[in-house]
């Protein structure tokens, strides 16, 4: 079956420092690949889309790696704030005609 | 305004009750979702409808009926509820005008089945 993993331990860190957060997956060739940002009791909020034929693309603070071979994408944030804790969620889909699936998403904490 | 609407945000239900939520949204999306969060579990997708004409089951469709009433309403049912339907419920839309298909979340209902 497919599935969609990100590290379910929470991820603390020091303001100032360079999160990374882990998202793979299995039993999918997707077409790309979506980085959300939740707060609690919010919706999801969009972040950054990476396509398949896309190694790296980089929003501001945010940078997202996509490696089709290893199925995994790799979401960073360079000098975190503690402005960024949330969770992050990836998403995927295998092309526009499906509808995307989520991972359960990493909790961040950034401590001053 | 909120571009992405759902009422209600929170109720509170007994088992058995027939529930909806409904979804509006006035970005003018052809596409709309509608997903269920639980802790630990994450988001799971319910139905979805890339058009009027459009409904599709999700992973979780089961106990679960919706309703695309035009472009900007979906509204989701619960004809019986029961108290593994307590979850929070998200509705969303997407463009298909490009490839990017990037959802647009509502704020969420909060449903509570006793």
């Amino acid at each position: 079956s497919q599935k969609i993993e990100q590290n379910s331990e929470a991820l603390n860190i020091q303001e100032g420092k360079t999160a990374t957060l882990t998202c793979n997956y299995t039993n999918y060739s997707p077409a790309y690949l979506q980085w959300y940002r939740q707060d609690p009791g919010r919706g999801p909020v969009f972040l950054l889309l990476i396509r398949e034929n896309e190694k790296e693309k980089r929003k501001e603070r945010l940078k997202v790696t996509f490696d089709t071979t290893l199925k995994q994408s790799l979401f960073h944030i360079t000098a975190s704030q503690p402005a960024d804790s949330a969770t992050y969620l990836c998403a995927l889909a295998l092309n526009s005609g499906y509808a995307l699936n989520f991972g359960k998403g990493t909790s961040l904490l950034v401590t001053p | 305004d909120a571009d992405v609407t759902q009422t209600p945000r929170n109720r509170i239900t007994k088992t058995g009750k027939r529930i909806m939520l409904e979804c509006s949204q006035t970005k003018g999306h052809d596409r709309m979702y509608w997903y269920r969060q639980d802790p630990g579990l994450g988001l799971r997708l319910i139905y979805y409808s890339f058009d009027v004409k459009d409904i599709n089951k999700g992973e979780i469709s089961d106990g679960y009926s919706v309703s695309r009433q035009a472009q900007a309403k979906f509204s989701l049912s619960l004809e019986s509820a029961i108290p593994n339907q307590t979850a929070l419920y998200f509705c969303a839309t997407s463009d298909t005008s490009g490839v990017a298909g990037e959802l647009f979340f509502g704020e969420g209902s909060r449903l509570t089945v006793l």
